[in-house]
């Protein structure tokens, strides 16, 4: 059975920092890992998506790389904004089956 | 632009009555997911679904939870005789194939008085 564990559980840092989410999984027979953010009251907006042959995934600001092999995948996000303040969520998927979510890392990103 | 759409968004059930959840997927994509987010914990796959066909229902409860996605019209999540642990954020997720990226809802919040 697949867990995910996201660490930090809460972070809070002044706007323009660089900084990194940090996300284990248990089960390395991954087909792919989603990052997503989840605003309050909202659903999750989907931010990359790394396919289980690939490294990494850049889009924009965002940066995710993951190591299959043991396990981790790291979201790197450059110069930071208020605006993303949100929860981030990781999610290894089987292939074709549900994702496993993590309780997610809450992100404060003070103006 | 019609994303992934859920209704009701919010739905006030007393125990023992019915809930029923709907979901539309996006445009072109056939296959669904429902997900559970009970308060302070993390988001629990419930069902895997495609066109009339339940894939995979291993994070369903087994009793009083039901889902299904017929050949025209929304998926639906039905759980009967509502108790107040039902209460929760349920989410669908819909993909044009297994293993490809999900784009979720906005999430059903189920209140049970």
């Amino acid at each position: 059975k697949q867990e995910v564990t996201q660490i930090p559980a809460a972070l809070s840092v002044p706007e323009g920092e660089n900084l990194v989410l940090n996300c284990s999984f248990t089960d390395s027979a991954i087909y792919n890992l989603q990052w997503f953010r989840q605003d309050p009251g909202k659903g999750l907006t989907s931010l990359l998506l790394i396919q289980s042959s690939q490294r990494e995934q850049t889009s924009g600001r965002l940066n995710a790389s993951l190591d299959k092999s043991s396990g981790r995948s790291t979201l790197y996000i450059a110069a930071s904004q208020p605006g993303d303040s949100a929860t981030y969520l990781c999610a290894p998927g089987g292939g074709a089956d549900g994702l496993t979510f993590g309780k997610g890392t809450h992100l404060i990103i003070q103006p | 632009n019609a994303g992934v759409m859920q209704n009701p968004r919010h739905l006030v059930r007393r125990r023992g009555q019915e809930a029923r959840l709907r979901c539309s997927p996006m445009k072109g994509h056939s296959h669904v997911y429902w997900y559970r987010q009970l308060p302070e914990e993390g988001l629990k796959f419930m069902v895997y679904l495609q066109k009339e066909n339940i894939i995979d229902e291993s994070g369903m409860p087994k009793e009083r939870f039901s889902a299904e996605f017929p050949k025209e019209g929304p998926s639906i999540l039905r759980i009967q005789q509502v108790v107040r642990g039902d209460s929760a954020a349920y989410f669908c997720a819909s993909s044009d194939g297994g293993g490809q990226p999900q784009h979720f809802g906005d999430g059903t919040r189920l209140s049970i008085l």
